[in-house]
C-alpha cells in the first residue's frame, strides 16, 4: 500500500524557519516526481512546489520562490520541505503528494494526510 | 499561469440528484491534463477523475468527466450520502505551476 505520512508541522513565530518532512512506502520513491500543496484554513488548494524523481529539478509557487527548499533522499524515501522566513499567510495544512510520474505532466495521487503549520506571534 | 474558475460555488441538491460542476480554464489545457479531486471535511483530497475523463482506480462510475480546451465537466449521478463534500479542479500542464480551481461545495 502507498503511503505517505507527513511531520514537521507546528507554531512557529513570523521569520522563522520550519522543515516538513515526508515519509514515503510502498512504492519506488526515485521513480515519481513529488510536491507539496497546501491549504489554508478553510480555503482552497494551493500547489506550493514540485521536485523530479531524480531531485535535479525544482519549481516552485511564485508566493514561495526564495523561502521555501524543496529536496529529497531517495536513499531514505523521503521527502522535505525547508520553510524560511515564515509569514502568517504560510500558516496552512500541508500536504505531501505523489505526481503519479516522472515527468510533470501526470495527476497528483495518492496525498498524505496533511501536518498543520502555523505561523504567529 | 493557467486560472481555473469553477462553478457553482455551492450546489445543493438531494440524495439520487445528478450534479453537474463546471471548471473553465482561462486559456486551453494542454492535451486535457485536467483532474478532479473530491475532499470531506478533516480529510485530504482524493482523486476521483483524470486526463479529463478517466476515474481513478476505486472510483465507482457514478463519476464522469468530460470536456477539453477550456471548459470540463464533472458529472455525479444519482448522488448518495458520501458524495456530499467539496470538489476541485486542477490543471497539471506540461510543467508547473500546477493551478486549482477555488472548490465547488457540494451539499445537501
Amino acid at each position: 500500500e502507498v503511503q505517505l505520512v507527513e511531520s514537521g508541522g507546528h507554531l512557529v513565530q513570523p521569520g522563522g524557519s520550519l522543515r516538513l518532512s515526508c515519509a514515503a512506502s510502498g512504492f519506488t520513491f526515485s521513480n515519481y516526481a513529488m510536491t507539496w500543496v497546501r491549504q489554508a484554513p478553510g480555503k482552497g488548494l494551493a500547489w506550493v512546489s514540485a521536485i523530479s524523481g531524480g531531485g535535479g529539478s525544482m519549481n516552485y509557487a511564485d508566493s514561495v520562490k526564495g523561502r521555501f527548499t524543496i529536496s529529497r533522499d531517495n536513499s531514505k524515501n523521503t521527502l522535505s520541505l525547508q520553510m524560511n522566513s515564515l509569514r502568517a499567510e504560510d500558516t496552512a495544512v500541508y500536504y505531501c503528494v505523489r505526481v503519479t510520474g516522472t515527468g510533470w505532466a501526470n495527476w497528483f495521487d495518492p496525498w498524505g494526510q496533511g501536518t498543520l503549520v502555523t505561523v504567529s506571534s | 499561469e493557467i486560472v481555473l474558475t469553477q462553478s457553482p460555488g455551492t450546489l445543493s441538491l438531494s440524495s439520487g440528484d445528478t450534479a453537474t460542476l463546471s471548471c473553465r480554464a482561462s486559456q486551453s489545457v494542454s492535451s486535457s491534463y485536467l483532474a478532479w479531486y473530491q475532499q470531506k471535511p478533516g480529510q485530504a483530497p482524493r482523486l476521483l477523475i483524470y486526463a479529463a475523463s478517466s476515474r481513478a482506480t476505486g472510483i465507482p462510475d457514478r463519476f464522469s468527466g468530460s470536456g477539453s480546451g477550456t471548459d470540463f465537466t464533472l458529472t455525479i449521478s444519482t448522488l448518495e450520502p458520501e458524495d456530499f463534500a467539496v470538489y476541485y479542479c486542477q490543471q497539471y500542464g506540461s510543467s508547473p505551476p500546477y493551478t486549482f480551481g477555488q472548490g465547488t461545495k457540494l451539499e445537501i
